[in-house]
């Protein structure tokens, strides 16, 4: 069984501060990572796929990492804004299998 | 807008009833998927279907059964359902079932089962 972890499960981060979190993985026969944000009662929407070890990806102030060897990501949002609250999920490929396993997800929530 | 689209977006039946769900792509993406998420616990992938041919069954009781008649279309069909089964049922597309390939999610059916 793949188990995918994520933490923490909420957070509450004040309107202009930067804020991570994590997603834990099994390291074995890895071979993708990706991260959707899921804004409530609409659809998760993708944010990056990633595949190599110590990859970098960045979508405006949204920004991740890759450590494949110890099994973690971080996703970092810089000066965080209202429209950034959302669950933020992710989920993984082992290798040679396209059946995503996905953590339960971050709920981030913006204080205006 | 994904380019996913799921009706109805809430559904209440009782435990006798028999309903559909219904998810359609307009990304002229070949592979499509069911998920469930219960409350509480992550998205569980329950049926694949790759170029209109089933690929996976994760285990899913036999309650719940799919059908994909073109890559542009997937059914659930749902009859004498359990409460346990009232859950968010996602559906999503992509290009074809394959490893990084980026998947495109519906909004959701949320099903209640009395």
């Amino acid at each position: 069984i793949l188990n995918v972890e994520q933490s923490p499960q909420s957070l509450h981060v004040q309107e202009g501060d930067s804020t991570n979190f994590t997603c834990s993985f099994p390291s074995s026969n890895f071979y993708a990572l990706h991260w959707y944000r899921w804004e409530t009662a609409k659809s998760p929407e993708a944010l990056f796929v990633m595949t190599l070890n110590g990859d970098e990806k960045k979508k405006g102030r949204i920004s991740a990492t890759l450590n494949t060897k110890e099994g973690y990501s971080y996703l970092y949002i810089k000066g965080s804004q209202p429209e950034d609250s959302a669950t933020y999920l992710c989920a993984f490929n082992n290798f040679g299998n396209e059946k995503l396993t996905f953590g339960t997800g971050t709920r981030l929530t913006i204080i205006p | 807008e994904t380019g996913v689209t799921q009706t109805p977006r809430h559904l209440v039946m009782g435990m006798t009833n028999k309903k559909s769900l219904k998810c359609e792509q307009h990304l002229g993406h070949n592979a499509m998927y069911w998920y469930k998420q219960s409350a509480k616990k992550p998205l569980e992938l329950m049926f694949v279907y790759n170029f209109k041919e089933q690929t996976e069954n994760n285990s899913v009781p036999s309650r719940f059964s799919p059908e994909c008649p073109n890559s542009s279309h997937l059914f659930l069909h749902l009859h004498t359902l359990q409460p346990e089964d009232s859950a968010l049922y996602l559906c999503a597309s992509s290009q074809r079932a394959e490893v990084y390939n980026e998947q495109f999610f519906g909004p959701g059916t949320r099903l209640t089962v009395l």
